[in-house]
């Protein structure tokens, strides 16, 4: 049973455009959710995280938005470079639990 | 270098062999955690650690599987009788508390031929 459903699969997206990778989860107690970045041959990254108790974050291009009653969350990378490409995790994880669940992840392609 | 350390970074193993992989998480870092990445899917939790009790296991972690953090400080995986289903990518992450940011490590890719 996959608890963090991510879409889609694979992103093609222009110099200076908005990528957006969107999740779903199932899980009403999952009560923080990271996104990662990971690069080939690399381990993954934290990227940004958010807590259910706002619907927006934002840190430089990043933004995720969220929403609790839909049980989505979304990435939002504004002005997308080259150098984004890479593959994004969402994942969740809840109290009481170290155990971080990631979606199947999305290759981001951003082309110059 | 004060990330998360693993090590080897590759390894091809036969069928039927045990591998043992180490990781050296952040100093200062209690919190340690074992996941395996298979090629096109997310990381998967094996195990984790705080300090030296092992408190969590995932039912991934079969018997071949087991894991170790003797004092504490580095930890080491071990595969028994290794299979061809075990090829993957071995994350180790380290963390100061709960819920904050997990750093990874650059992991160990196993190959079983």
């Amino acid at each position: 049973q996959q608890q963090v459903k991510q879409s889609p699969q694979s992103l093609i997206v222009q110099k200076g455009g908005i990528s957006i990778i969107n999740c779903a989860y199932e899980n009403t107690a999952f009560d923080y959710f990271p996104w990662y970045q990971q690069f080939p041959g690399k381990g993954p990254a934290l990227l940004i995280a958010i807590r259910p108790d706002v619907s927006e974050k934002k840190e430089g291009r990043f933004t995720i938005s969220f929403n609790k009653s839909a049980k989505q969350f979304s990435l939002h990378i504004m002005d997308s470079q080259p150098g984004d490409s890479a593959t994004y995790f969402c994942a969740a994880t809840q109290g009481g639990s170290e155990k971080l669940v990631f979606g199947k992840g999305t290759k981001l392609t951003v082309n110059p | 270098d004060t990330g998360v350390s693993q090590n080897p970074r590759h390894k091809i193993t036969k069928r039927g062999q045990n591998v043992t992989f180490r990781c050296d998480p952040i100093s200062e870092h209690n919190r340690l955690y074992w996941y395996r990445q298979t090629l096109g899917q997310g990381p998967e939790f094996l195990t984790y650690f705080q300090n030296e009790a092992q408190l969590e296991k995932s039912r991934l972690l079969s018997d071949r599987f087991s894991a170790e953090r003797p004092k504490g400080s580095f930890s080491t995986l071990e595969i028994q009788r290794t299979e061809q289903g075990d090829s993957a990518m071995y994350l180790c992450a380290s963390s100061p508390q709960v819920n904050t940011e997990a750093f990874f490590g650059q992991g160990t890719r196993l190959t079983v031929v």
